[in-house]
């Protein structure tokens, strides 16, 4: 059982450098989201997908970029990666015609220097 | 405009006694859920227990259980014999129904289980 794969695993960039965060899911959900998780400041959510072809921003989207391109994948780039950028980033899904709990990736850490 | 406020960013409790991990939050949609997630140490997020606001009872899953006070807008996760392995971070999470799919959490609790 996949559920939702979030690539890759960790990542160090220098400022100004781009990167992609790949993120797909093989449970037929509907929603997919992005949040950045940083000590002291909980999970805060950076841009979310209630549909294949939608996309809104969350709490925190400055600076980031996302893509649904299918049903399976949510991407999230960052074209010009600044230090502020470091964190831990979490991919998940949901399936809002149950309770909606979402399942997440394992988190991709990343490292701007 | 949503809001969920962990107010506790750190518990301690013994092993085999009970703990409330505080949670309230604040929303304008009469329809909403609300969510608790664990993270161990080891990263993950493992989802615990959802209760919605039109359930009549307080959910319960196993030694968790949710003490959902909707006038009070709050829902404190209770962890029943508390375990060594319930050490972890604790996130409350808010989704409302707005014609919206957005979920937002808490700062969440670090909750350390002694002997």
């Amino acid at each position: 059982n996949a559920g939702v794969t979030q690539t890759p695993k960790f990542q160090v960039l220098k400022t100004g450098q781009s990167m992609t965060l790949q993120c797909a899911q093989d449970m037929n959900h509907n929603s997919m989201y992005w949040y950045r998780q940083d000590p002291g400041m909980g999970l805060r959510l950076i841009y979310y997908s209630a549909s294949e072809g939608t996309t809104d921003k969350g709490e925190v989207p400055n600076g980031y970029n996302v893509s649904r391109l299918n049903k399976r994948e949510f991407s999230l780039r960052l074209e010009s990666a600044a230090p502020s950028q470091t964190s831990v980033y979490f991919c998940a899904s949901s399936d809002r015609d149950r309770t909606g709990e979402l399942f997440f990736g394992e988190g991709s850490r990343l490292t701007v220097l | 405009a949503q809001k969920i406020t962990q107010t506790q960013p750190g518990m301690f409790v013994q092993e085999k006694e009970a703990v409330t991990l505080d949670c309230t939050y604040d929303t304008s949609d009469p329809s909403y859920g609300l969510f608790w997630y664990k993270q161990p140490s080891s990263g993950e997020m493992i989802f615990l227990i959802y209760q919605g606001s039109y359930d009549q009872q307080n959910a319960t899953e196993g030694r968790y259980s949710l003490n959902f006070q909707k006038a009070r807008k709050s829902a404190n996760l209770v962890i029943s014999a508390s375990q060594l392995g319930d050490s972890a971070m604790y996130f409350c999470a808010m989704r409302d129904a707005r014609g919206t799919d957005k979920l937002i959490f808490g700062t969440g609790t670090r909750l350390q289980v002694f002997p």
